[in-house]
């Protein structure tokens, strides 16, 4: 079944700073990539939602790369600041299904 | 708008005791359903999901079981808790659009078995 790693586990950055997590899937035939912010102790927020044939999405300071040829996504937080400062996590998925696999997670801090 | 309400909050429950976890979806009619489980500081777990009433699959079990006996309602339960049944239980539902399966999330029921 599908696999997917998640990069760095741990990331710190400086406010104002930009901060990038990737994510690998093995599943060539995966179909849609959502990535998502979880604060301590709360849900999942959903942050962008992509299908494959999008190769790049941006939205109010979050920019999501999608890389089907190395099975790469990323997300990039431009100008961080303390508030972005959670567990991020990516989610992948093959369009004939509802099983729905996320990353390991990486924990981001923001420092003032 | 749709809303998503899970109970309860929060949980200690003794090894050995039965255990019934709800999750409710207004406004959003005939949507998927979805169980996930998270370890602490983990990722997280599909364990089941449901496309409509009566209707349930099994992802990973646990020693767990759900069922949806309304179109809004999802619940998980079991008869017999273990250590290992500690942890984040999220609820979600999702739409079908044009960025593929929407998962939206509800605020999580936190479990402790002692």
């Amino acid at each position: 079944g599908e696999q997917v790693e998640q990069r760095p586990p741990h990331l710190s950055v400086r406010e104002g700073d930009s901060a990038i997590i990737i994510c690998t899937y093995t599943d060539s035939a995966t179909a849609y990539f959502s990535w998502y912010k979880q604060e301590a102790g709360a849900g999942l927020q959903l942050l962008m939602s992509v299908l494959s044939n999008v190769d790049r999405k941006e939205e109010q300071g979050l920019t999501v790369l999608l890389n089907k040829k190395d099975k790469r996504l990323s997300l990039n937080l431009t100008a961080a600041h303390p508030g972005d400062s959670a567990v991020y996590f990516c989610a992948v998925g093959r369009s004939n299904t509802n099983k729905v696999v996320f990353g390991t997670g990486t924990r981001l801090q923001v420092l003032p | 708008a749709q809303t998503i309400h899970q109970w309860p909050v929060a949980e200690i429950k003794a090894v050995g005791s039965p255990l019934s976890l709800g999750c409710t979806i207004k406004g959003k009619s005939s949507p998927n359903l979805y169980w996930y489980w998270q370890a602490t500081g983990g990722t997280l777990q599909q364990l089941f999901y449901s496309i409509t009433v009566g209707q349930v699959e099994s992802v990973v079990q646990l020693n767990l079981s759900a069922s949806r006996p309304k179109d809004d309602q999802f619940i998980l339960s079991t008869e017999k808790l273990l250590l290992s049944h500690s942890g984040f239980y999220l609820c979600a539902w999702s739409l079908w659009g044009n960025s593929g399966n929407t998962l939206y999330f509800g605020e999580g029921s936190r479990l402790i078995v002692v």
